[in-house]
């Protein structure tokens, strides 16, 4: 099946500095890739969709210079978070779908998440 | 936009009996319905979906039904086993969002119980 990736699995920085989150796709090319957050004992939410080459999608709500998303290849997706403050401590997971024919429903490939801590 | 609820919030239940779980949806023109498994710190694994053009699906002790006309789709697991032991989130989208976006519902953390 499909597998997708993420990297680091956890990471702990100070509050202030700059965290990269890379998401990537092993054996399929990802037309669409999401980025979610989940806080302790809560569902996904959705902080942005991204397709290849173009610019990022953020939902209502998430700063975009704040969460900045490349996307620049079929198979890896990169979500940094500027400026970390404690707040942002959270699990980040990437999703990725493959876009196979109009009106397809193509399932979302998750990848294993970050546990991102800010001190 | 689209709103999934999700019914019960936890779930307790036996060893080898079933569990069910109930999701609602809002937007009539959502057709695809998938049910995520997730694990204590790890990403959520799809373990059925449905489509609207179908009522009922089924793999092993895993089953999924869908009704369209009253807008729900339910989970039911039989023969649960300690390694069903899960939160589960039901989500919904649909086909004209062309990015397949998912509103996923609250979540029921599911705890069985040998």
């Amino acid at each position: 099946g499909a597998v997708v990736s993420q990297h680091p699995s956890w990471v702990i920085c100070k509050s202030g500095t700059s965290v990269k989150i890379e998401c990537r796709s092993l054996d399929f090319q990802a037309t669409t890739m999401f980025w979610y957050r989940q806080f302790p004992k809560q569902s996904l939410m959705l902080m942005a969709t991204s397709n290849e080459g173009s610019k990022a999608t953020y939902e209502q709500g998430v700063e975009k210079d704040k969460f900045l998303i490349n996307h620049a290849s079929l198979t890896l997706s990169t979500l940094t978070v500027t400026s970390a403050h404690p707040e942002d401590s959270s699990f980040y997971i990437c999703s990725a779908r493959e876009w196979v024919r109009e009106g397809d429903y193509n399932e979302q490939f998750f990848g294993p998440g970050t546990r991102l801590t800010v001190l | 936009g689209e709103n999934v609820e999700q019914h019960p919030s936890t779930l307790s239940v036996q060893e080898g009996d079933s569990a069910v779980i109930k999701c609602t949806y809002s937007d009539s023109a959502s057709n695809y319905f998938p049910w995520y498994k997730q694990e204590l710190g790890k990403g959520p694994q799809l373990i059925i979906d449905i489509r609207s053009n179908v009522g009922e699906k089924k793999d092993q002790r895993i089953a999924v039904t869908l009704n369209k006309t009253a807008k729900h789709f339910s989970l039911h697991i039989t023969e649960t086993q300690p390694e069903d032991s899960a939160v589960y989130f039901c989500a919904a989208s649909r086909a004209t969002d062309s990015w397949g976006k998912l509103q996923f519902g609250a979540g029921t953390q599911v705890v069985v119980t040998p």
